[in-house]
């Protein structure tokens, strides 16, 4: 069982509605992320909060915007997106106290569908 | 420009045999490197890892050896077994929290 839960699972939205991803950890890591995997593709890193500060992947469009409301939870808001927007969400969480070795732990993802 | 290659997107091995599988980079700034593990449908799961100063790592059926000097390391799976077959990511990371994924190798593990 992933300690990093994401929800909805799936989630199909047309191009007009706005609609939000979310994220929860309790392992007490101060860093979250979110990546984009698109299928046969490697994992693209989208946004970071590290200590609820963000840093942006400056190639992620503005209809994507992440939000923080506190260390455990990060939301991913949803605005007028493509279908090529259509891909697997993943939220990871990391910590950053001493002997930090990179390793993420990854929720199971948001299937998300633009129609 | 992909600073993490994996240059094989698929290999194919029996059960009981050694699954190799490779990583190149080419950012000599990374000092820490990952392999994660990926069935479909779900979160890639971390699997091993090694820091640049040392060579090999050693986890169960898992090592992953670190050449500094080409740029390479690779993950060693013996024996394979047939819940080994996934997609398997090699990542790297420097100073800071950004992890650069490898393209991905898919691993079928025969009975």
């Amino acid at each position: 069982d992933t300690e990093v839960t994401q929800t909805p699972k799936h989630l199909v939205m047309g191009m007009t509605n706005k609609k939000s991803l979310k994220c929860e950890q309790h392992m007490g890591h101060r860093a979250m992320y979110w990546y984009k995997q698109k299928a046969k593709k490697p994992p693209e890193l989208m946004f970071v909060y590290s200590y609820e500060k963000l840093s942006i992947n400056e190639s992620v469009p503005s209809r994507f915007s992440p939000e923080c409301p506190n260390s455990s939870l990060l939301n991913l808001h949803l605005h007028a997106l493509q279908p090529e927007d259509s891909a697997l969400y993943l939220c990871a969480s990391n910590t950053l106290s001493g002997g930090y070795t990179g390793e993420l732990f990854f929720g199971e993802g948001s299937r998300l569908t633009v129609l | 420009d992909q600073q993490v290659k994996q240059n094989s997107p698929s290999l194919s091995v029996q059960e009981g045999r050694i699954s190799i599988l490779n990583c190149d980079y080419t950012n000599s700034m990374f000092d820490y490197f990952l392999w994660y593990k990926k069935y479909p449908a779900e979160g890639p799961t971390f699997l091993i890892s090694i820091s640049s100063i040392k060579d090999k790592n050693e986890d169960g059926r898992f090592t992953v050896f670190l050449n500094k000097s080409a740029k390479h390391l690779s993950l060693h799976i013996v024996p394979s077994q047939p819940g080994d077959s996934a997609v398997y990511f090699c990542a790297a990371t420097g100073a800071g929290n950004m992890l650069t994924f490898g393209g991905g190798t898919r691993l079928m593990v025969k009975p």
